[in-house]
């Protein structure tokens, strides 16, 4: 297995909403990200975790709260976002040291109404 | 201040020639450079790579070239081909504060469209 799985998709909430996208990977990987990305812009990195535990926080608005149950899955929990919010949401892991193996998951394409 | 750039937000090729997406970069802390192909809606898909102690890595019709003191790197498609029409990310990876992960900055893309 050399994939990153996202679900969903795509994802509709409203203002008021709680969601969580989800992230799964069977590499063995040991580090997981979270970036946004916006239309016709570059990723942008979001969290990073090392070996279950946060390691980066790019001053992400707590709007956005990440979990790590597992060293396969990734969780992004998503309450009382904005309009401005809405973007595509992608996934990556990495061996922990390595360049190699850096790989994304074909992400959530989430809109906030 | 943008550490990664791609100066070139849009390159159009006829089919069979040679592309050419460049890359520039700042940080003299990046030592692996990578390569995205990206179509709308989708996530990165991984195309070559090249780790700062090589200046050349190739695979198939995509070669990278790394210029070390010049703080660039580009990536050449060799033949062009229509498939090959889409957004190329250049991203340049550190260490994380913690030495335990690689974080990538990206830089902002260019639309390469190759024509029948």
């Amino acid at each position: 297995d050399t994939e990153v799985t996202q679900t969903p998709k795509h994802l509709v909430m409203g203002m008021t909403n709680k969601k969580s996208l989800k992230c799964e990977q069977h590499m063995g990987h040991r580090a997981m990200y979270w970036y946004k990305q916006k239309a016709k812009k570059p990723p942008e990195l979001m969290f990073v975790y090392s070996y279950e535990k946060l390691s980066i926080n790019e001053s992400v608005p707590s709007r956005f709260s990440p979990e790590c149950p597992n060293s396969s899955l990734l969780n992004l929990h998503l309450h009382a976002l904005q309009p401005e919010d809405s973007a595509l949401y992608l996934c990556a892991s990495s061996q922990d040291l390595s360049g190699d193996g850096y790989t994304f998951g074909s992400g959530t394409r989430l809109t906030v109404v | 201040d943008q550490q990664v750039k791609q100066n070139s937000p849009s390159l159009s090729v006829q089919e069979g020639r040679i592309s050419i997406l460049n890359c520039d970069y700042t940080n003299s802390m990046f030592d692996y450079f990578l390569w995205y192909k990206k179509y709308p809606a989708e996530g990165p898909t991984f195309l070559i790579s090249i780790s700062s102690i090589k200046d050349k890595n190739e695979d198939g019709r995509f070669t990278v070239f790394l210029n070390k003191s010049a703080k660039h790197l580009s990536l050449h498609i060799v033949p062009s081909q229509p498939g090959d029409s889409a957004v190329y990310f250049c991203a340049a990876s550190d260490r994380t504060s913690s030495g335990s992960a690689r974080q990538l900055t990206f830089g902002s893309g260019t639309q390469l469209t190759v024509l029948p």
